[in-house]
């Protein structure tokens, strides 16, 4: 099984950086993703990581360290519109997808 | 395009009865999935399906059925609703098992 951690909530400026910390321990592991997801709205991918490292798109970075079951979502440059709840997810073995609770960001003004 | 596609948006259902919550994707993925999203404990996978024909219990199937007549449609049927069944459901699509998955618009159900 899985075991994925991430905070519940953070609050940020407008214009500021947050990190979203996430940690897991797997029974497998094929990759790393995150999603985002605003109130009443489907999940939308973000960014994948499967090696370790640092994945850069526009405002959003994310990094893995396997060795230390951890990864962080960066958010740079934060607009009112990333308001929103992230999920942090992990491919185990059989290619199926476990989620975190995911962490609810406010962006004020 | 319309993507991947639920039916209905919303439903209240009696305990005991039964319900098929529809979905549909147009993007000829192979792998489709069943979510529940309930507050606090994120999304969990109920079944899925890697391919048109087969089909695989997550980690909350009870029940739950589906099944996978072709590639397009992926329903899941609650055959007596609980009212811990109430929830929002999330259907899901990728071209393969080891793509990102693509999330239809969800289904709010709620068992009284």
């Amino acid at each position: 099984g899985q075991n994925i951690d991430q905070p519940t909530e953070m609050t940020a400026t407008e214009g500021a950086i947050v990190q979203i910390n996430c940690t897991y321990q797997t029974s497998g592991f094929n990759g790393l993703f995150w999603y985002q997801q605003h109130a009443g709205e489907a999940p939308t991918f973000l960014s994948y990581n499967v090696l370790d490292g640092l994945e850069e798109k526009g405002r959003f970075s994310s990094f893995l360290s396997r060795s230390k079951g951890y990864s962080y979502l960066l958010l740079k440059e934060l607009q009112m519109k990333d308001s929103a709840s992230y999920l942090c997810a992990v491919r185990d073995g059989d290619y199926k997808l476990s989620f975190g609770a995911g962490t609810t960001v406010t962006v004020r003004a | 395009t319309a993507g991947i596609t639920q039916a209905p948006t919303s439903q209240i259902l009696a305990a005991g009865r039964s319900m098929t919550l529809r979905c549909t994707q147009d993007m000829r993925h192979n792998a489709m999935y069943w979510y529940r999203q309930d507050l606090g404990l994120g999304l969990r996978l109920i079944h899925y399906s890697n391919t048109a024909g087969t089909t695989g219990k997550g980690e909350v199937p009870d029940g739950y059925s589906v099944s996978r007549a072709n590639t397009d449609d992926f329903p899941l049927t609650l055959a007596s609703a609980v009212p811990s069944q109430t929830s929002v459901y999330f259907c899901a699509s990728s071209p393969s098992g080891n793509n990102e998955q693509f999330f239809g618009p969800g289904t709010r159900l709620t068992v009284l």
